[in-house]
């Protein structure tokens, strides 16, 4: 079965710190993917990042940046200066190959960042 | 470019009267659509997705009902709303399979 944990609920911070959010997902499929989605208090799911199973290569956009390791199941999130405009929950998701494209989402980390 | 839409915005019901959420696709084709359901305070759970018209599966049995009468329509039912049924449905959609899904704005729903 697959499974995304997010175990982090919330995490506070001040404006201008760096903040890792933690993403550790369970699959036995050696082809999957892995998403990063963020969800504002609009409510609306912005995509952010997709990765495949083949490419650990970590990945830079910005003041974001992910870290993606097979050998311990963990696609981390890191935001460096954090701004009060980061503030919302993010969520990671998973999918494996198939007849579908399901995601299965954890259960999101939500992070305040006060100025 | 490819949008997504999702009415109404918000929605306060009673208990055991029907619900019709619409959601619409722009610019794009035969997309692989997808109904989320998030209680407050907790993940995402996919109720239906359809890979085209007519075609619906559905992933938890419940109250609820999909239908996709066109290629970029997708409309989540119910006959009678439950207290249960409280939450926030997202609309998503996809180009094809294991491809991103995009979002729309959801529709927050209270049932009372």
């Amino acid at each position: 079965a697959q499974k995304v944990t997010q175990a982090q609920t919330e995490i506070s911070v001040v404006e201008k710190e760096d903040v890792t959010l933690d993403c550790v997902y369970e699959t036995r499929d050696t082809t999957y993917y892995l998403f990063w989605y963020k969800q504002p208090p609009s409510g609306e799911l912005v995509f952010l990042i997709r990765r495949n199973s083949f490419d650990e290569q970590n990945e830079i956009s910005g003041r974001y940046s992910w870290n993606f390791q097979k050998s311990t199941s963990s696609f981390n999130f890191t935001i460096t200066a954090s701004q009060v405009v980061d503030s919302a929950v993010y969520f990671c998701a998973l999918s494996v190959t198939g007849n579908t494209d399901k995601l299965i989402f954890g259960t999101g980390t939500r992070l305040q960042v006060f100025p | 470019s490819q949008t997504i839409h999702q009415w109404p915005a918000t929605l306060v019901q009673p208990v055991g009267s029907p619900l019709s959420l619409e959601c619409t696709v722009e610019g794009t084709s035969n997309p692989n659509l997808y109904w989320y359901r998030q209680a407050a305070g907790r993940g995402l759970q996919l109720l239906f997705y359809s890979v085209g018209i007519g075609q619906i599966s559905s992933e938890v049995p419940q109250n609820l009902s999909a239908s996709r009468p066109q290629d970029r329509q997708f409309i989540l039912s119910s006959k009678k709303l439950l207290l249960s049924d409280s939450g926030f449905y997202l609309c998503a959609f996809s180009q094809g399979i294991v491809d991103t899904q995009y979002f729309g704005p959801g529709t927050r729903l209270t049932v009372l």
